[in-house]
């Protein structure tokens, strides 16, 4: 199956400053989706970018299909963008596939 | 508006009881239904997948089981709990673009 790797792990940063997170896969993808998880486990649905980029205030994404990569980024990083930062690629449908998830990036946005 | 809920949000259950996981959508008919659990540190893995009543697909063999007995109702059973079904459950649903979670269920087995 489709392998999808992310960076870093984990990732510690000052309130006000600007982070990269990227996903890499492995094949081939119909559908991609960056995920926040925030402390309580509520995985909230960030983007849905299987190519191309996109933006939603202080958040945007780029997805490079033909270089089989993603990247999330945060500006002006603020203590509530802390949690954990899931992409998930699909080769399917996604109204009737299966996405892999990565193992995240922790992020920790210290005051 | 289209919702989904899904109960109970922590569970403590000693291990050989039974374990019912209910998920239930609002505002649609006909969803595409999955169940996730998450380990511990980990990302995501499938467990169930659905596309019509009754109708389940399994992703990796395991303790559990999952059932559709109505168009918006998605059911995750175990007979047996296992130490190892430990873990973080959340049901999920593809309204347009992409996956929306529920809430989650947070499983120990002690």
């Amino acid at each position: 199956g489709i392998q999808v790797e992310q960076s870093p792990p984990d990732l510690i940063l000052q309130e006000g400053a600007n982070s990269t997170l990227r996903c890499n896969f492995s094949d081939s993808v119909n559908n991609l989706q960056w995920f926040h998880q925030n402390p309580w486990g509520q995985l909230i649905n960030l983007f849905y970018i299987p190519s191309g980029t996109k933006q939603n205030g202080r958040l945007s994404a780029t997805t490079v299909a033909t270089e089989r990569y993603s990247l999330l980024y945060i500006s002006s990083s603020q203590t509530t963008d802390s949690g954990v930062y899931f992409c998930a690629v699909g080769t399917g449908n996604t109204n009737a596939g299966k996405s892999t998830f990565g193992d995240g990036t922790t992020l920790t946005v210290k005051p | 508006s289209q919702t989904i809920h899904q109960w109970p949000a922590t569970l403590v259950q000693p291990v050989g009881s039974p374990l019912s996981l209910e998920c239930t959508v609002e505002g649609t008919s006909n969803p595409n239904l999955y169940w996730y659990r998450q380990a511990a540190g980990r990302g995501l893995q499938l467990l169930f997948y659905s596309v019509g009543i009754g109708q389940i697909s399994s992703e990796v063999p395991q303790n559990l089981s999952a059932s559709r007995p109505q168009d918006r109702q998605f059911i995750l059973s175990s007979k047996k709990l296992l130490l190892s079904d430990s873990g973080f459950y959340l049901c999920a649903w593809t309204p347009y673009y992409g996956y929306t979670f529920g809430s989650g269920t947070r499983l120990t087995v002690v």
